[in-house]
């Protein structure tokens, strides 16, 4: 019952801009976008969330459409240390909505 | 501190051996959660604490009996397993409406 629908694989070249694109039509309006990636064996780490405005941080900037039913997550400078797996997850901030359901995400390969 | 810790980082099981995975964490988080990941495959979601409370099972088998002994401890005790169940082993938490923090987790070998 995964609400998110993201491209299984992207390559981008090191130092450039990756741009990770992510379905979720079916959002509702107490539902945030968050972003989590997974390194090799390891446990995820989240990235950023956002409700309706663009967030950033000091890992990426998140960009939300006017619709709310897609977004991007965007490496400014990618890093070989980016390649990862990446995962875009719609949830509910009220209580009693703390699943955390993860789609099958995108497989992101910095090439150097 | 925003750490989840799991012990043991790895653990091989008999079928008919009874062990425990434990998480702890010290964030003040009220919600807790337990995922298995199966290799090339995303998490998923196994259990779920609120408030020390189980609130959601994913219609785990009963031979993965969670527990929440107090707001910082998650168990998961582990009884005649499969070699099916061998897997990596996550434990997160939250608050309710913010981000959750995941451990290393723990791999379990079944054999």
């Amino acid at each position: 019952d995964a609400k998110t629908t993201q491209p299984p694989s992207m390559d981008c070249a090191e130092g450039r801009a990756a741009n990770l694109p992510c379905n979720h039509s079916t959002i509702s309006g107490n539902e945030y976008v968050y972003w989590y990636r997974q390194i090799h064996s390891q446990g995820p780490q989240y990235i950023i969330h956002g409700l309706k405005n663009n967030e950033t941080n000091e890992m990426a900037s998140l960009i939300i459409t006017e619709d709310r039913k897609s977004s991007t997550l965007i490496l400014p400078h990618a890093t070989l240390r980016d390649t990862a797996v990446y995962y875009c997850i719609v949830r509910g901030y009220n209580f009693g909505n703390e699943k955390l359901t993860f789609g099958t995400g995108t497989r992101l390969t910095i090439i150097p | 501190d925003t750490e989840v810790t799991q012990t043991p980082k790895h653990l091989v099981m008999g079928m008919t051996n009874k062990k425990s995975l434990k998480c702890e964490q010290h964030m003040g988080h009220r919600a807790m959660y337990w995922y298995k990941q199966k290799a090339k495959k995303p998490p998923e979601l196994m259990f779920v604490y609120s408030y020390e409370k189980l609130s959601i099972n994913e219609s785990v088998p009963s031979r993965f009996s969670p527990e929440c002994p107090n707001s910082s401890l998650l168990n998961l005790h582990l009884h005649a397993l499969q070699p099916e169940d061998s897997a990596l082993y996550l434990c997160a938490s939250s608050h309710w409406n913010t981000e959750a923090f995941f451990g290393q987790g723990t791999r379990l070998t079944v054999v």
